[in-house]
């Protein structure tokens, strides 16, 4: 069974530049998850989907970040303009909806701002 | 957003020792699930516990669900070389909406 995919796995830009990340969930999974991991860390969610819908971007910071899932599968998160705080790894999971939960990582987009 | 508690925050054993850390929360958790991340790699996870008092063993890992709800521990027996990495903690919320994570321990084993 294929994992959650990421792209790119790298990405280094400087400060005011906007950058984006691609993410493929696991099959047949309705839940996405980004999440933003400083180094030293652990990871902090920033939206949660349900299907194409949010279900959490309370940890979103909406003036710079943005993030869509238009067809309920494959999601992007958007950083414009970026700051050097924004220095990070992005880290993309999916899971099934209700029952037993089991939450899934992509390898993750590092993210370098100069 | 609620960051739970890891302790310790790191620890450095001898190969073929037992290690234990554990992970608490203010808030009851319907679920834990334990995780693995090496760097550079995103979290792999180990095992996931789904109510109070449960314990669940994978290979020479075992993680239980505390009675309280707002407690998990995580037991590594007989530790190997590839056993180094950080251990996070994520509790699902009562919501059932997010997942909140646990600062981590990191842990290093000497041969």
């Amino acid at each position: 069974e294929a994992g959650v995919a990421q792209s790119p796995r790298y990405k280094i830009i400087e400060k005011r530049q906007s950058v984006a990340f691609w993410c493929n969930p696991i099959s047949g999974h309705a839940t996405l998850y980004w999440y933003q991991q400083i180094l030293g860390q652990g990871p902090k969610l920033l939206i949660q989907f349900q299907n194409n819908g949010v279900v959490d971007d309370s940890q979103l910071p909406k003036d710079r970040f943005s993030a869509e899932r238009l067809k309920g599968v494959d999601s992007t998160l958007k950083i414009q303009p970026a700051k050097l705080e924004d220095s990070a790894v992005y880290l993309c999971a999916s899971s099934l909806w209700g029952g037993r939960v089991r939450v899934f990582f992509g390898q993750g987009t590092r993210l370098t701002v100069v | 957003g609620q960051q739970l508690n890891q302790s310790p925050q790191s620890m450095f054993i001898q190969e073929g020792e037992d290690v234990s850390m554990n992970c608490t929360s203010s808030s009851i958790f319907n679920t834990w699930l334990w995780y693995k991340q090496d760097p550079g790699e995103g979290p792999v996870l180990l095992i996931a516990l789904y109510k109070a008092g449960e314990l669940t063993s994978n290979g020479r890992l075992t993680a239980q669900f505390g009675i309280t709800r707002k407690d998990s521990f995580l037991n590594i027996s007989a530790s190997i070389p590839s056993d180094v990495g950080i251990y996070f903690c994520a509790g699902l919320g009562i919501t059932g909406n997010q997942f909140y994570f646990g600062t981590g321990t990191s842990l290093t084993v000497i041969p």
